[in-house]
């Protein structure tokens, strides 16, 4: 079956510092690749997609490219930021019979000025 | 526009208590899921709605739990005889069609607390 792996949590990072969360996957088909971000009070929005091999998705300064020969989506920002700090999911969705989601655990980024 | 809304947002319950969780998805969007999100955990698979059908219903897990969506629109998750394992958060999503490439927007949740 599918399952998403990403690095164990929290991090804490200082403002401006660089910033990697490792997501690896497994999944039957070709799935698309998702981060999504809940930052604290709210619910999960959709941060990046990519949708095949070797696409990079991005947005607001956040970047992971879809790594079919590593299986893998790794989320990078340059420059961190105290907003940025939330809980960040890799996900995945392969199709199938019902276009699922699959997440990983979690990730508690905190970033302090 | 408005999003995907839930209610009740909270929810406390008795041991062997029936319960019935509530999703308003998006206007116009066809495909809606169920998750259950348990603590330090990502959110789960429950149910896929595809208009009023339910498309798979793979992820409940057991039969205690079922989900309607009668008109296409609303959908009501229900839990019979609930347990103290069934305490998480609800998620409802929804996205304009069916695609593994297409976003699903969440709503804000239902925390069920069953005492």
């Amino acid at each position: 079956g599918d399952s998403v792996t990403q690095m164990e949590g929290p991090v804490t990072l200082s403002e401006e510092a660089f910033l990697t969360i490792n997501c690896t996957y497994t999944a039957t088909g070709y799935p698309s690749l998702f981060w999504y971000v809940q930052y604290p009070g709210e619910g999960l929005q959709l941060l990046l997609k990519a949708t095949k091999a070797d696409d990079k998705g991005s947005n607001k300064g956040f970047e992971a490219t879809y790594r079919k020969e590593t299986t893998s989506f790794h989320l990078e920002k340059g420059s961190v930021q105290v907003s940025d700090s939330a809980v960040y999911f890799c996900a995945l969705s392969s199709g199938g019979s019902n276009y699922k989601l699959t997440f990983g655990k979690g990730t508690l980024l905190t970033v302090n000025p | 526009g408005a999003g995907v809304s839930q209610t009740p947002s909270n929810k406390v319950t008795e041991k062997g208590k029936y319960v019935e969780l509530r999703c308003d998805p998006i206007s116009g969007h066809t495909a809606l899921y169920w998750y259950r999100q348990s603590l330090g955990q990502g959110p789960e698979f429950l149910i896929y709605f595809q208009g009023t059908g339910a498309a798979d219903d793979s992820g409940l897990p057991n039969d205690r739990f079922f989900a309607v969506r009668p008109e296409g629109s609303v959908s009501t998750l229900k839990i019979q005889r609930t347990e103290r394992g069934d305490s998480a958060v609800y998620l409802c999503a929804s996205s304009l069609t069916s695609g593994r490439a297409n976003e699903q927007f969440f709503g804000p949740g239902t925390r069920l607390t069953v005492l």
